[in-house]
């Protein structure tokens, strides 16, 4: 069974940039995350969608963040203007349900210059 | 909301001996405690879960306790190997939403 995909590995950009992050759940996981987790932290929730419905967002700084989940599978999260505190790892999970275990992709790291 | 709280920070063995990483959570209504496994340049890798309804899960060289009355619940890893070396997090979920995480453990192995 493929895990979560998630791309790029890595993003560098100047402050004030837009950027996007893609992630590819498990096949049949209908429950995504998003996550940011920083330097020496557990994971953060940001969003988390049940099919393609947003239902819980709270976490999201809907300023500058936006994400969607058309036809419910692949998700993309994007910044824009990225600012200097957003330097990050963006982690997706996926779930066959909510309270179900979630599995982890490997995570972009963006670096915001 | 809820709170966890997981000690120590930093662990460190030698190969073979016991690791014990415990964390403790607010939310009397938490019904569900993963532990993940996270190794540098990659993503938590849930190792072991375990729900309300028992006290305590093994796999292996792994095993989780749970203790409702107390709100805290434990890792356990026996006779540890260089390759356990990584960050645990544990993690419980807050009520109506998704999981709350510790700040991790780092353990170390030495041989």
């Amino acid at each position: 069974e493929a895990g979560v995909v998630q791309s790029p590995r890595y993003k560098i950009i100047e402050k004030k940039q837009p950027v996007a992050f893609w992630c590819n759940p498990i096949s049949g996981h209908n429950t995504l995350y998003w996550y940011r987790q920083n330097l020496g932290q557990g994971p953060e929730l940001l969003i988390r969608y049940e099919n393609e419905e947003a239902v819980d967002d709270s976490q999201l700084p809907k300023d500058r963040f936006s994400a969607e989940r058309l036809k419910g599978v692949d998700s993309t999260l994007k910044i824009q203007p990225a600012e200097l505190g957003d330097s990050a790892v963006y982690l997706c999970a996926s779930s066959t349900g909510h309270r179900q275990p979630q599995h982890f992709g490997d995570g972009t790291r963006l670096s915001i210059l | 909301g809820e709170n966890v709280e997981q000690h120590p920070s930093t662990l460190s063995v030698q190969e073979g001996d016991s690791a014990v990483i415990k964390c403790t959570y607010s939310d009397s209504a938490s019904n569900y405690f993963p532990w993940y496994k996270q190794e540098l340049g990659k993503g938590p890798q849930l190792i072991i879960d375990i729900r309300s309804n028992v006290g305590e899960k093994k796999d292996q060289r792994i095993a989780v306790t749970l203790n409702k009355t107390a709100k805290h619940f434990s890792l356990h890893i026996t006779e540890t190997q260089p390759e356990d070396s990584a960050v645990y997090f544990c993690a419980a979920p807050q009520a109506g939403t998704a999981l709350i995480f510790g700040k991790g453990t780092t353990l170390s192995v030495s041989s």
